[in-house]
């Protein structure tokens, strides 16, 4: 069956980097389109990054364009989401998820969440 | 940005019974909606993709309808377990989700 295993997070101080990863398994991951959503304590969800299966198209939500990276690694089945400058309203859980095939749409497996505290 | 709201915010409904949760978009997206249930400290669950195809094992009591801007997912005969925050998503342009229905069950 499908599934997504997250580790990194943590807690990270205003300015610093963090980078999560999301390994998967139970399907051919370079088939799928794979997305980071994330989600404020007590808030709703936000989408923030998608890649493409053979890595050729990414893009990322406003709020972390130039700061944050996803990538994928198809050989080990591994996705990254790189955040760079992070700031407090960045602190959420964070999901990765499996997406597609053809096109990012919407999201039937996730990983279990990762925290990322953005505090001095 | 196409945004989506949810109402009622929180909803309370007896077991047996019948849930009705509205999610409407600023915009026309077409048949582009998919349903979330999510409960304490657990990753989101696809229910309904397309408005109205439910999604691999998901029970029968949950049923979605709607197109372009007015969508509903349908929660018949609400079983004890069905209590939870339920979000609705747009992916006809870009990706938003609404703000979440909080079901309670009396």
């Amino acid at each position: 069956q499908v599934q997504l295993v997250q580790s990194g997070g943590g807690l990270v101080k205003p300015g610093g980097s963090l980078r999560l990863s999301c390994a998967a398994s139970g399907f051919r991951f370079s088939d799928y389109y794979m997305t980071w959503i994330r989600q404020a304590p007590g808030k709703g969800l936000e989408w923030v990054s998608y890649i493409s299966g053979p890595a050729n198209s990414s893009y990322h939500a406003d709020s972390v364009k130039g700061r944050f990276t996803i990538s994928r690694d198809n050989a080990r089945n591994l996705l990254y989401l790189q955040m760079n400058s992070l700031r407090a309203e960045d602190t959420a859980v964070y999901f990765c998820a499996r997406d597609g095939r053809y096109s990012s749409t919407f999201y039937n497996s996730w990983g279990q969440g990762t925290l990322v505290t953005v505090s001095s | 940005e196409i945004v989506m709201t949810q109402s009622p915010a929180t909803l309370s409904v007896s077991p047996g019974e019948r849930a009705t949760l509205s999610c409407r978009a600023s915009q026309n997206i077409n048949s582009n909606l998919a349903w979330y249930q999510q409960k304490p400290g657990q990753a989101p669950r696809l229910l309904i993709y397309g408005a109205f195809t439910r999604a691999t094992g998901i029970p029968a009591r949950f049923s979605g309808s709607g197109s372009g801007t007015q969508f509903t997912l349908t929660i018949s005969s609400l079983q004890s377990e069905d209590s939870a925050v339920y979000y609705c998503q747009q992916y006809n342009y870009w990706y938003t989700f609404g703000q979440g229905t909080k079901l309670e069950i009396k």
